[in-house]
């Protein structure tokens, strides 16, 4: 069965620390994404990468980055966790742009910053 | 924006059909209709989509008009685990437009 996981299901850190986010897929998948889901907001696109090394802002970049060395792991990084990023977030990933397939998403980390 | 408009949320008994409509006026000729779910507490699942043709798979059947305006979701026998959130997306291709842009979705309920 084909997945995308994702490290932790759920994280509490402090103000100000810098957090990873791990998301890793076994389909070989060239697409990558990161979401985030707030109540009331929906799913909001953070970054996405259509290749290794290569990435895109999304909607609500800020706060953000995200490093893709390898085809199948996608990070998101925090580098200063504010009390607002406080959120569940999701990776995705699909096959590419040219393909119609659908994303396959991971089972979400709910992230805590206190 | 969201490109589509839906209901904020639907009963549905179980055992019976459940069938969610889906608004997508503005949609361009190259992109599809993308359905996905999800169940409380876990990440989105795709379920089924479309261009123009009616399409069925295991899950779901997906009825698209003619003018491609609106489109509905049909599980046939409903269980109360369809119980979910359901989204609608149209989807291009190419950069960007590739992007899934989630709204906020149908709550459907399937009660015993």
């Amino acid at each position: 069965d084909v997945k995308v996981t994702q490290s932790s299901r759920y994280l509490v850190k402090r103000t100000g620390e810098k957090v990873f986010l791990e998301c890793v897929q076994d389909m070989d998948h060239e697409n990558m994404f990161w979401y985030r889901q707030d109540p009331g907001l929906g799913l909001r696109l953070i970054y996405f990468s259509y290749d290794v090394k290569m990435k895109e802002k999304g909607d609500i970049p800020e706060g953000y980055s995200v490093s893709r060395e390898k085809k199948e792991r996608f990070s998101l990084i925090l580098e200063s966790a504010s009390t607002n990023q406080t959120s569940m977030y999701l990776c995705a990933s699909s096959l590419s742009f040219g393909s119609r397939g659908g994303y396959t998403f991971g089972s979400g980390t709910r992230l805590t910053v206190v | 924006d969201a490109k589509t408009t839906q209901p904020p949320s639907m009963d549905c008994a179980e055992g019976r059909a459940a069938n969610l409509p889906c608004n997508h006026s503005t949609i361009s000729g190259n992109e599809y209709v993308y359905w996905y779910r999800q169940i409380h507490s876990q990440g989105p699942q795709y379920i089924i989509h479309g261009l123009k043709n009616n399409e069925t798979n295991e899950m779901a059947s997906l009825i698209i008009t003619e003018d491609r305006k609106s489109s509905t979701l049909i599980l046939p026998h409903a269980t109360l685990r369809d119980t979910a959130v359901y989204y609608c997306i149209v989807r291009g291709y190419g950069g960007s437009q590739g992007n899934l842009i989630f709204g906020k979705g149908t709550k459907l309920s399937v009660k015993p």
